[in-house]
Protein backbone atom coordinates (compact mmCIF):
# COMPACT_ATOMS: atom_id res chain seq x y z
CA UNK A 1 0.00 0.00 0.00
CA UNK A 2 1.10 3.78 -0.57
CA UNK A 3 1.42 6.07 2.11
CA UNK A 4 2.80 9.43 2.67
CA UNK A 5 4.09 11.06 5.81
CA UNK A 6 4.51 14.46 6.41
CA UNK A 7 5.56 14.53 9.77
CA UNK A 8 5.42 18.40 10.34
CA UNK A 9 2.39 19.73 11.56
CA UNK A 10 2.96 23.13 11.24
CA UNK A 11 5.59 25.49 10.59
CA UNK A 12 5.89 29.31 11.80
CA UNK A 13 8.93 31.42 10.31
CA UNK A 14 9.47 35.19 10.00
CA UNK A 15 9.46 36.60 6.31
CA UNK A 16 13.02 36.09 4.92
CA UNK A 17 14.02 32.60 6.50
CA UNK A 18 14.42 29.72 4.98
CA UNK A 19 11.92 26.43 5.56
CA UNK A 20 12.13 23.29 4.72
CA UNK A 21 8.98 21.03 4.58
CA UNK A 22 9.69 17.01 4.69
CA UNK A 23 7.79 13.87 3.09
CA UNK A 24 8.60 10.63 3.47
CA UNK A 25 6.81 8.14 1.27
CA UNK A 26 6.39 3.73 0.96
CA UNK A 27 5.58 2.50 -1.92
CA UNK A 28 6.20 -1.15 -3.39
CA UNK A 29 5.89 0.17 -7.01
CA UNK A 30 9.10 0.37 -8.96
CA UNK A 31 7.41 3.50 -11.03
CA UNK A 32 5.97 6.20 -9.34
CA UNK A 33 5.59 9.66 -9.52
CA UNK A 34 5.83 12.11 -6.47
CA UNK A 35 4.22 15.88 -6.20
CA UNK A 36 3.87 19.13 -4.01
CA UNK A 37 0.73 20.88 -4.01
CA UNK A 38 -0.13 23.99 -2.36
CA UNK A 39 -3.36 24.66 -0.91
CA UNK A 40 -4.29 28.52 0.21
CA UNK A 41 -6.90 29.56 2.41
CA UNK A 42 -9.62 29.40 -0.54
CA UNK A 43 -9.05 25.59 -0.88
CA UNK A 44 -7.74 24.80 -3.85
CA UNK A 45 -5.17 22.42 -4.45
CA UNK A 46 -2.71 24.66 -6.95
CA UNK A 47 -0.11 21.99 -8.55
CA UNK A 48 3.99 23.17 -7.44
CA UNK A 49 5.88 19.80 -9.13
CA UNK A 50 6.30 16.17 -10.37
CA UNK A 51 8.56 14.35 -9.78
CA UNK A 52 9.27 10.74 -11.62
CA UNK A 53 10.81 8.22 -9.75
CA UNK A 54 13.62 7.66 -12.02
CA UNK A 55 14.68 10.84 -12.16
CA UNK A 56 16.35 11.90 -8.90
CA UNK A 57 17.66 15.61 -9.86
CA UNK A 58 17.38 18.19 -7.78
CA UNK A 59 15.25 20.85 -8.73
CA UNK A 60 14.84 24.71 -8.66
CA UNK A 61 12.14 27.05 -9.25
CA UNK A 62 12.83 30.46 -8.15
CA UNK A 63 12.69 30.47 -5.04
CA UNK A 64 11.39 26.85 -4.70
CA UNK A 65 13.62 23.54 -4.37
CA UNK A 66 13.40 20.34 -4.30
CA UNK A 67 15.87 17.18 -2.74
CA UNK A 68 14.13 13.88 -3.72
CA UNK A 69 16.15 10.91 -2.72
CA UNK A 70 15.30 7.74 -3.44
CA UNK A 71 17.19 5.91 -0.88
CA UNK A 72 15.66 7.59 1.96
CA UNK A 73 12.11 7.44 0.41
CA UNK A 74 11.86 11.65 1.15
CA UNK A 75 10.78 14.41 -1.39
CA UNK A 76 11.60 17.73 0.68
CA UNK A 77 10.25 21.24 -0.60
CA UNK A 78 12.33 24.42 0.50
CA UNK A 79 11.66 27.92 0.41
CA UNK A 80 13.99 30.01 0.33
CA UNK A 81 13.65 33.75 2.18
CA UNK A 82 10.25 32.91 2.74
CA UNK A 83 6.96 35.57 1.92
CA UNK A 84 3.67 36.11 3.68
CA UNK A 85 2.50 34.75 0.38
CA UNK A 86 3.82 31.62 0.75
CA UNK A 87 1.58 30.78 4.06
CA UNK A 88 -0.40 27.87 3.42
CA UNK A 89 -1.33 24.41 3.78
CA UNK A 90 1.27 22.07 1.54
CA UNK A 91 0.94 18.68 0.69
CA UNK A 92 2.60 15.82 -0.70
CA UNK A 93 1.50 13.15 -2.96
CA UNK A 94 2.76 9.76 -4.25
CA UNK A 95 0.77 8.16 -7.24
CA UNK A 96 1.37 4.44 -9.24
CA UNK A 97 2.83 5.16 -12.85
CA UNK A 98 0.30 3.26 -15.14
CA UNK A 99 -0.55 3.13 -18.64
CA UNK A 100 -4.11 5.27 -18.12
CA UNK A 101 -1.85 8.34 -16.62
CA UNK A 102 -3.82 10.01 -14.46
CA UNK A 103 -3.41 7.41 -11.34
CA UNK A 104 -5.35 8.38 -7.90
CA UNK A 105 -3.00 10.22 -5.75
CA UNK A 106 -2.16 9.16 -2.08
CA UNK A 107 -1.75 12.66 -0.19
CA UNK A 108 0.14 13.05 3.51
CA UNK A 109 -1.78 15.28 6.15
CA UNK A 110 -0.33 18.52 5.20
CA UNK A 111 1.80 21.17 6.49
CA UNK A 112 0.28 24.19 7.96
CA UNK A 113 3.31 26.70 7.28
CA UNK A 114 2.89 30.11 8.64
CA UNK A 115 4.99 33.17 7.56
CA UNK A 116 4.81 36.44 10.01
CA UNK A 117 5.95 39.26 8.76
CA UNK B 1 -10.33 28.71 -21.29
CA UNK B 2 -12.09 27.15 -18.17
CA UNK B 3 -10.43 24.98 -15.42
CA UNK B 4 -12.42 22.70 -13.21
CA UNK B 5 -15.80 24.26 -12.06
CA UNK B 6 -17.30 22.67 -8.85
CA UNK B 7 -21.10 23.29 -8.12
CA UNK B 8 -22.41 23.96 -5.34
CA UNK B 9 -19.68 25.75 -3.42
CA UNK B 10 -21.00 25.45 0.25
CA UNK B 11 -24.33 22.90 0.96
CA UNK B 12 -25.37 22.04 4.46
CA UNK B 13 -27.48 18.91 5.22
CA UNK B 14 -28.88 17.11 8.20
CA UNK B 15 -28.02 13.72 8.83
CA UNK B 16 -29.61 10.92 6.70
CA UNK B 17 -30.29 13.39 3.66
CA UNK B 18 -28.58 13.09 0.69
CA UNK B 19 -26.62 15.18 -1.67
CA UNK B 20 -25.53 15.19 -4.97
CA UNK B 21 -22.27 17.08 -5.56
CA UNK B 22 -21.59 18.43 -9.50
CA UNK B 23 -17.89 18.76 -10.94
CA UNK B 24 -17.26 20.45 -14.64
CA UNK B 25 -14.01 19.14 -15.90
CA UNK B 26 -11.58 21.84 -17.57
CA UNK B 27 -12.01 21.89 -21.60
CA UNK B 28 -10.28 18.50 -23.02
CA UNK B 29 -10.41 16.80 -20.50
CA UNK B 30 -12.19 13.12 -20.31
CA UNK B 31 -11.25 11.70 -16.71
CA UNK B 32 -12.99 12.91 -13.28
CA UNK B 33 -11.58 11.92 -10.10
CA UNK B 34 -13.55 13.01 -6.67
CA UNK B 35 -11.66 13.44 -3.45
CA UNK B 36 -12.68 14.25 0.20
CA UNK B 37 -10.69 16.70 2.23
CA UNK B 38 -11.78 16.06 5.77
CA UNK B 39 -10.69 19.30 7.84
CA UNK B 40 -6.94 19.20 8.92
CA UNK B 41 -6.40 16.07 6.46
CA UNK B 42 -5.04 15.62 3.31
CA UNK B 43 -7.33 14.83 0.42
CA UNK B 44 -8.84 11.17 0.13
CA UNK B 45 -9.49 9.36 -3.04
CA UNK B 46 -13.19 8.41 -3.58
CA UNK B 47 -12.99 7.68 -6.99
CA UNK B 48 -12.51 8.10 -10.44
CA UNK B 49 -14.64 7.97 -13.66
CA UNK B 50 -13.60 7.89 -17.25
CA UNK B 51 -15.83 6.90 -20.65
CA UNK B 52 -19.10 6.93 -18.18
CA UNK B 53 -17.61 4.09 -16.16
CA UNK B 54 -15.81 3.87 -12.33
CA UNK B 55 -12.75 2.92 -13.09
CA UNK B 56 -11.01 3.17 -9.76
CA UNK B 57 -12.33 3.87 -6.33
CA UNK B 58 -11.24 4.38 -2.98
CA UNK B 59 -11.83 3.06 0.30
CA UNK B 60 -15.47 4.48 0.99
CA UNK B 61 -18.85 2.88 1.28
CA UNK B 62 -21.44 2.31 -1.28
CA UNK B 63 -23.28 5.07 -0.02
CA UNK B 64 -20.86 7.29 -2.20
CA UNK B 65 -21.90 7.02 -5.64
CA UNK B 66 -21.04 8.79 -9.02
CA UNK B 67 -21.88 9.16 -12.26
CA UNK B 68 -19.99 10.91 -15.54
CA UNK B 69 -22.07 12.37 -18.87
CA UNK B 70 -20.98 12.17 -22.10
CA UNK B 71 -19.77 15.72 -21.52
CA UNK B 72 -17.44 14.14 -19.10
CA UNK B 73 -19.05 16.18 -16.31
CA UNK B 74 -19.69 14.25 -13.39
CA UNK B 75 -22.02 13.96 -10.21
CA UNK B 76 -20.87 12.53 -6.59
CA UNK B 77 -23.41 11.50 -4.80
CA UNK B 78 -23.99 10.93 -1.00
CA UNK B 79 -26.64 8.80 0.52
CA UNK B 80 -27.80 8.83 4.17
CA UNK B 81 -25.51 11.17 5.27
CA UNK B 82 -23.19 11.03 8.27
CA UNK B 83 -21.99 13.83 10.71
CA UNK B 84 -18.29 12.58 9.38
CA UNK B 85 -19.33 13.32 5.62
CA UNK B 86 -18.30 17.25 6.52
CA UNK B 87 -15.88 17.86 4.35
CA UNK B 88 -14.16 19.69 1.74
CA UNK B 89 -15.08 17.38 -1.56
CA UNK B 90 -12.51 18.06 -4.60
CA UNK B 91 -12.51 17.51 -7.94
CA UNK B 92 -10.00 16.88 -10.08
CA UNK B 93 -9.90 16.72 -14.20
CA UNK B 94 -7.71 15.05 -16.80
CA UNK B 95 -7.17 13.57 -19.71
CA UNK B 96 -6.53 10.09 -20.04
CA UNK B 97 -4.09 7.45 -22.06
CA UNK B 98 -0.59 9.04 -21.93
CA UNK B 99 0.76 5.97 -21.63
CA UNK B 100 3.41 4.37 -19.42
CA UNK B 101 6.21 7.48 -20.44
CA UNK B 102 4.48 10.58 -19.05
CA UNK B 103 1.73 11.72 -16.38
CA UNK B 104 -1.71 13.90 -17.15
CA UNK B 105 -1.88 16.38 -14.92
CA UNK B 106 -4.88 16.16 -12.34
CA UNK B 107 -6.07 19.96 -11.96
CA UNK B 108 -8.16 20.61 -9.15
CA UNK B 109 -11.56 22.68 -8.59
CA UNK B 110 -12.02 24.74 -5.83
CA UNK B 111 -14.36 22.18 -4.05
CA UNK B 112 -17.99 22.01 -2.48
CA UNK B 113 -17.87 22.53 1.43
CA UNK B 114 -20.34 20.12 2.70
CA UNK B 115 -21.54 20.10 6.29
CA UNK B 116 -23.47 18.22 7.60
CA UNK B 117 -25.71 18.99 11.13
Amino acid sequence: AQKVTQAQTEISVVEKEDVTLDCVYETRDTTYYLFWYKQPPSGELVFLIRRNSFDEQNEISGRYSWNFQKSTSSFNFTITASQVVDSAVYFCALSEAKSSGSEKLVFGKGTKLTVNP
Amino acid sequence: DAGVTQSPTHLIKTRGQQVTLRCSPKSGHDTVSWYQQALGQGPQFIFQYYEEEERQRGNFPDRFSGHQFPNYSSELNVNALLLGDSALYLCASSLDGSGWSSYNEQFFGPGTRLTVL
